[in-house]
C-alpha cells in the first residue's frame, strides 16, 4: 500500500518561534497533498491543499501567513508554523491522494502519522 | 462541502460483542472511507468503500450509496479495536471531509 511519513511525530517549542513539518510519500507520488489539524477528541478540519509547483489552497478561517505551505517535490510538502502562539498547539496530520495506484477508481487518500505540536 | 454525520458517537462494549457504526452523507460520493485513529493518533485505513460490501478479518463494511449511508461492523470485538473510528467522504474537489467520529471502548 501507499506510506505516507510524517516527521517529527511531536515538538515542544517556545511561543514565538516557527515549527516546520515534513510530509512524504515514500512509494507515490502526490501532486496534491492536505493538511488537518485535530484538536482533543474532536474532528480533523481540513486547514488546507496543498499543490505541487503552486499555491496552497486555504480553508476559509486558516491565516496563509501564519501555516506557510511549499510543495516543491511531487513526495514533499511541509507546513511551517509561525511565530507560534500556546492556542497553535495541536495535532497536524498531513494526507497525500494516491493517484493513479488502482485503476478505475478515485483516488485513495492516505495519512501520515500526526506531528503533535505543544506551544509552551 | 459534503456533510458527514456519524453515529453512535460514543460505545462501549465487552469483549466478543458485535457492533455497527453508522456514516451518512449528504450528497453523491466518489470516494468513503472507514479509518480507525489508534491511542497515538495515527490513522489506519479500514477500508476505501464508495459503494458495495467488503470485508477484512472481522470488520466488514457496506455502503448503499442511492440512501447515502456506509455501514461498518465489528465483530467478535477486542480490546485492541479501541479507538476512533472516521468516516470521511468527497464528492467533488479532492480532500475528504470527516465525520465526528465513534469513540469505541471495548471492555475485556
Amino acid at each position: 500500500g501507499a506510506v505516507v511519513s510524517q516527521h517529527p511525530s511531536r515538538v515542544i517549542c517556545k511561543s514565538g518561534t516557527s515549527v516546520k513539518i515534513e510530509c512524504r510519500s515514500l512509494d507515490f507520488q502526490a501532486t496534491t497533498m492536505f493538511w488537518y489539524r485535530q484538536f482533543p477528541k474532536q474532528s480533523l478540519m481540513l486547514m488546507a491543499t496543498s499543490n505541487e509547483g503552486s499555491k496552497a489552497t486555504y480553508e476559509q478561517g486558516v491565516e496563509k501567513d501564519k501555516f506557510l505551505i511549499n510543495h516543491a517535490s511531487l513526495t514533499l510538502s511541509t507546513l511551517t508554523v509561525t511565530s507560534a502562539h500556546p492556542e497553535d498547539s495541536s495535532f497536524y496530520i498531513c494526507s497525500a491522494r494516491a493517484v493513479g495506484l488502482y485503476k478505475n477508481r478515485a483516488p485513495e487518500a492516505f495519512f501520515g502519522q500526526g506531528t503533535r505540536l505543544t506551544v509552551v | 462541502g459534503i456533510q458527514v454525520e456519524q453515529s453512535p458517537p460514543d460505545l462501549i462494549l465487552q469483549e466478543g460483542a458485535n457492533s455497527t457504526l453508522r456514516c451518512n452523507f449528504s450528497d453523491s460520493v466518489n470516494n468513503l472511507q472507514w479509518f480507525h485513529q489508534n491511542p497515538w493518533g495515527q490513522l489506519i485505513n479500514l477500508f476505501y468503500i464508495p459503494s458495495g460490501t467488503k470485508q477484512n478479518g472481522r470488520l466488514s463494511a457496506t455502503t448503499v450509496a442511492t440512501e447515502r449511508y456506509s455501514l461498518l461492523y465489528i465483530s467478535s470485538s477486542q480490546t485492541t479495536d479501541s479507538g476512533v473510528y472516521f468516516c470521511a467522504a468527497r464528492n467533488s474537489g479532492y480532500a475528504l471531509n470527516f465525520g465526528k467520529g465513534t469513540s469505541l471502548l471495548v471492555t475485556p
